[in-house]
Formats: C-alpha cells, sequence, structure tokens
C-alpha cells in the first residue's frame, strides 16, 4: 500500500502570494493533520480533519485555512505568504480521531522570498 | 507554544553505546509517542505509551513513562550509525485532536 503522499515537493513563493499544499492520506485513514516544521524545530500542529470536518487547530493565523474531500484528501492553503512561513510542511494520517500513531508524508518545503 | 521538551538538544555517542533522551510535558495526556525524523524528511512513529503504562519495549527501543512527574525516557541500547536522526516526543495533550510534538533530541551516532 502507498504510504502518505504530497505534493509538490518543494516550492518558492514570493511575499504577498497564495499557495495550496495537496495531502493523500494512507487507504483507509480518516483523519489528516497538517504541521508546519521550522529549520531546528519539532513540527507544530495547524490543523486536524476528521470525516470531513475541522477537529482542530493550532495557533496559526486565519491566513491558514484547510479541508478535507470526500476521498479524505486534504488541501491546506496559505494566504499572504510571509518569509516566515518558509518551512517544511508535513501532513500525517491516522485510521480514527488524532492521538494516535500517525503516519508522515515526505513533507513540502516552502519558501517565501 | 510546544508541550514537550527533549533533554539532551543533542547527543553524540558511539556506535555500540546506549542513547538516552528524556522528554518532560506540561498538561496531561491519554498518550505519548515518541518518532524519528532522517534529515528534514517526514518523522516515522517509533512507539506509542499509554498513560496507564510505565514501560513499553520494541526491539532495541525501551521508553518510560512517570505521569506524575509529566516525563518520558527513549533508550536506544547498542546504537548504531543508521540510528543518527531528531527524535520527537509528541503528546495528545488530553484532547485528541492535537498533537504537540517537542523540539527533538539530535542524534549522533559515529561509526
Amino acid at each position: 500500500d502507498a504510504g502518505v503522499t504530497q505534493s509538490p515537493t518543494h516550492l518558492i513563493k514570493t511575499r504577498g502570494q497564495h499557495v495550496t499544499l495537496r495531502c493523500s492520506p494512507i487507504s483507509g485513514h480518516k483523519s489528516v493533520s497538517w504541521y508546519q516544521q521550522v529549520l531546528g524545530q519539532g513540527p507544530q500542529f495547524i490543523f486536524q480533519y476528521y470525516e470531513k470536518e475541522e477537529r482542530g487547530r493550532g495557533n496559526f493565523p486565519d491566513r491558514f485555512s484547510a479541508r478535507q474531500f470526500p476521498n479524505y484528501s486534504s488541501e491546506l492553503n496559505v494566504n499572504a505568504l510571509l518569509l516566515g512561513d518558509s518551512a517544511l510542511y508535513l501532513c500525517a494520517s491516522s485510521q480514527d480521531r488524532g492521538g494516535e500513531t500517525q503516519y508522515f508524508g515526505p513533507g513540502t518545503r516552502l519558501l517565501v522570498l | 507554544s510546544q508541550q514537550g521538551e527533549e533533554d539532551p538538544q543533542a547527543l553524540s555517542i558511539q556506535e555500540g553505546e546506549n542513547a538516552t533522551m528524556n522528554c518532560s510535558y506540561k498538561t496531561s495526556i491519554n498518550n505519548l509517542q515518541w518518532y524519528r525524523q532522517n534529515s528534514g524528511r517526514g518523522l516515522v512513529h517509533l512507539i506509542l505509551i499509554r498513560s496507564n503504562e510505565r514501560e513499553k519495549h520494541s526491539g532495541r527501543l525501551r521508553v518510560t513513562l512517570d505521569t506524575s512527574k509529566k516525563s518520558s525516557s527513549l533508550l536506544i541500547t547498542a546504537s548504531r550509525a543508521a540510528d543518527t536522526a531528531s527524535y520527537f516526543c509528541a503528546t495528545d495533550a488530553g484532547g485528541g485532536f492535537k498533537t504537540i510534538f517537542g523540539a527533538g533530541t539530535r542524534l549522533f551516532v559515529k561509526a
């Protein structure tokens, strides 16, 4: 079975632009979580979606939004990009609600210039 | 803010030695997990220990949990060069919908 996939792998944007990152969970997994990891730090929780509904949200501004589709894939959108948004964005899926074992994708590395 | 704090921040050992990493957290939890990350790639789940468990083993890994002290430790025995990675603890922060990671311990195993 395929693991969690994310696209694109790398992305370069300029300040003020918008970006959409995509994630496909492991088949059968209904929960998707998004994390931001700045170099040298641990992943910071952004969102968790379960059965297409937002179940958890971290301390991120409203410029960050996400959604989950009927096939359980997910998109993370970031508007009005800032230099500080440069990071590795990780997607993780799990069978059930959050708090259980999560399976991570390889991440999307975003650079904002 | 991050729930967990790993200690030490960095650790350098020789192949064959044991490596011990510690994690402290702030709020009540349902479970605590340890993950490994190689060179800024995706995280790999290592082990999950529930709040009613005190110790758990998986291969060369041993995890302990002390809920009274809000702390956990990860022991890697007989380390190998391939164990070189960053190790993170993660907690469910009691609610289940928000996973909080620590800042990580960077382990370097010299061959």
